[in-house]
């Protein structure tokens, strides 16, 4: 009964190769995110959608897509992987409705997935 | 935007003894301030968060304080334990943005036994 689940935990790739890492939540949530915790441990937003719609979309490469079948699911396509792509990437979700001028509320993360770029 | 710069980056106490975390954010428009936790090898789980209407907040051995007019959040452990060794991050979400949060670095504190 995981509250927001990530496949695969762990991966390890190949430059140049194309992945995926998919998401899903059953909080009943309306709002999912991506974050990148890079070596130095430092959490910085990807981006986030609400209801299936995009909401905040940081300066990503364009090989990052994320994508979102529903709102309990928001998967992460990445193409043409590179050797600085590797990092852990977390799947989150909260209640919020993403709209501009909302109060906040509490974000829950995944496990994380290990992306080993080689 | 947003910016969060958090104090100290690594911070070592003996068991027992109290450990304090300091945030200060640029937006004075953010109202909301979380605090995370996260383990080696796990994922950031919330322990306290506070609002912008609220200067205080306890929870058991836990404190967060704010101060909107200076822009800046601590955190407070108290009879800290070797269990609460790991990395704490505060955040802060501008308004405008609606819940995107902007982490600040960490602070890796050690809990000596």
């Amino acid at each position: 009964d995981t509250a927001v689940s990530q496949t695969p935990k762990y991966l390890v790739t190949q430059m140049g190769n194309d992945k995926s890492i998919k998401c899903e939540q059953n909080l009943g949530h309306d709002t999912m995110y991506w974050y990148k915790q890079d070596s130095k441990k430092f959490l910085k937003i990807m981006f986030s959608y609400n209801n299936k719609e995009l909401i905040i979309n940081e300066t990503v490469p364009n090989r990052f897509s994320p994508k979102s079948p529903d709102k309990a699911h928001l998967n992460l396509h990445i193409n043409s992987l590179e050797l600085g792509d590797s990092a852990v990437y977390f799947c989150a979700s909260s209640q919020e409705s993403g709209r501009p001028g909302g109060s906040g509320n509490t974000i829950y993360f995944g496990e994380g997935s290990w992306l080993t770029v080689v | 935007g947003e910016n969060v710069e958090q104090h100290p980056s690594t911070l070592s106490v003996q068991e027992g003894d109290s450990a304090v975390i300091k945030c200060t954010y640029s937006d004075s428009a953010s109202n909301y301030f979380p605090w995370y936790k996260q383990e080696l090898g796990k994922r950031p789980q919330l322990i306290i968060d506070i609002r912008s209407n609220v200067g205080e907040k306890k929870d058991q051995r836990i404190a967060v304080t704010l101060n909107k007019t200076a822009k800046h959040f601590s955190l407070h452990i108290t009879e800290t334990q070797p269990e609460d060794s790991a990395v704490y991050f505060c955040a802060a979400s501008p308004l405008q943005y609606g819940n995107k949060l902007v982490f600040g670095a960490g602070t890796i504190l050690r809990v000596k036994s």
